[in-house]
């Protein structure tokens, strides 16, 4: 089956700790993107990456890093810097389509716990 | 700053009826326009694009768009308490892979 796959599904993170949150998609789409959703919030970009090896900082960046060695994986790192990490993380892919429109399409959602 | 605005309800609506989600939008460079539904602790599910002005119609969902007015709808026919949920809103400006997300309205039918 195709789709966008996210793990864990529950994470607990662990104060000064770095944790890891993956994103793997089998839909050959060229955009993925990580998104922050708090109670009540819509959704918030962290960053997008566009092709393999690049990718861009969205509107609360700060406290996360990425990476995109492989068209099919973007994991994303919530580092100890992050003082208020708890939230729902929606991990998203899009492919173009007819130039005007970039599809997305979400993957199951990692919450994230401060312990 | 782009921005997307929805109520955030809840709209309350009786299983049978028509159900209206509306949706304001303030850059005038948007093409195109997208509805998600979220069920509580679920990831957004894709369930209409729009990018033309007018109609476009998918089973019991309608979504209609006016870029001069520049808001864009949803209503959802014969409503069934499954489609209780919150419905995001998001608007993309041509050629960028970003779209900007309202913060959603609550749906609410009840039987």
């Amino acid at each position: 089956d195709g789709g966008i796959t996210q793990s864990p599904k529950y994470l607990f993170r662990k104060e000064g700790q770095n944790v890891t949150l993956s994103c793997e998609q089998n839909l050959n789409h060229d955009a993925m993107y990580w998104y922050r959703q708090d109670p009540g919030q819509g959704l918030r970009l962290i960053y997008y990456s566009q092709i393999v090896n690049d990718f861009q900082k969205g509107d609360i960046a700060e406290g996360y890093s990425v990476s995109r060695e492989k068209k099919e994986s973007f994991p994303l790192t919530v580092t100890s810097a992050q003082k208020n990490p708890t939230a729902f993380y929606l991990c998203a892919s899009s492919i173009e389509v007819t130039g005007m429109m970039a599809i997305q399409y979400f993957g199951a959602g990692t919450r994230l716990s401060v312990l | 700053q782009k921005e997307v605005e929805q109520n955030s309800g809840p709209l309350s609506v009786p299983e049978g009826a028509i159900a209206s989600l509306n949706c304001t939008y303030s850059d005038r460079g948007s093409q195109s326009f997208f509805w998600y539904r979220q069920y509580s602790g679920k990831s957004p599910e894709l369930i209409m694009f729009i990018y033309s002005n007018g109609d476009k119609e998918d089973g019991r969902f309608t979504a209609q768009l006016n870029k001069a007015s520049q808001y864009v709808s949803l209503l959802i026919r014969d409503s069934q308490p499954s489609d209780s949920a919150t419905y995001l809103c998001a608007v993309k400006e041509g050629g960028s892979y970003i779209p900007t997300f309202g913060r959603g309205t609550s749906l609410i039918v009840h039987p």
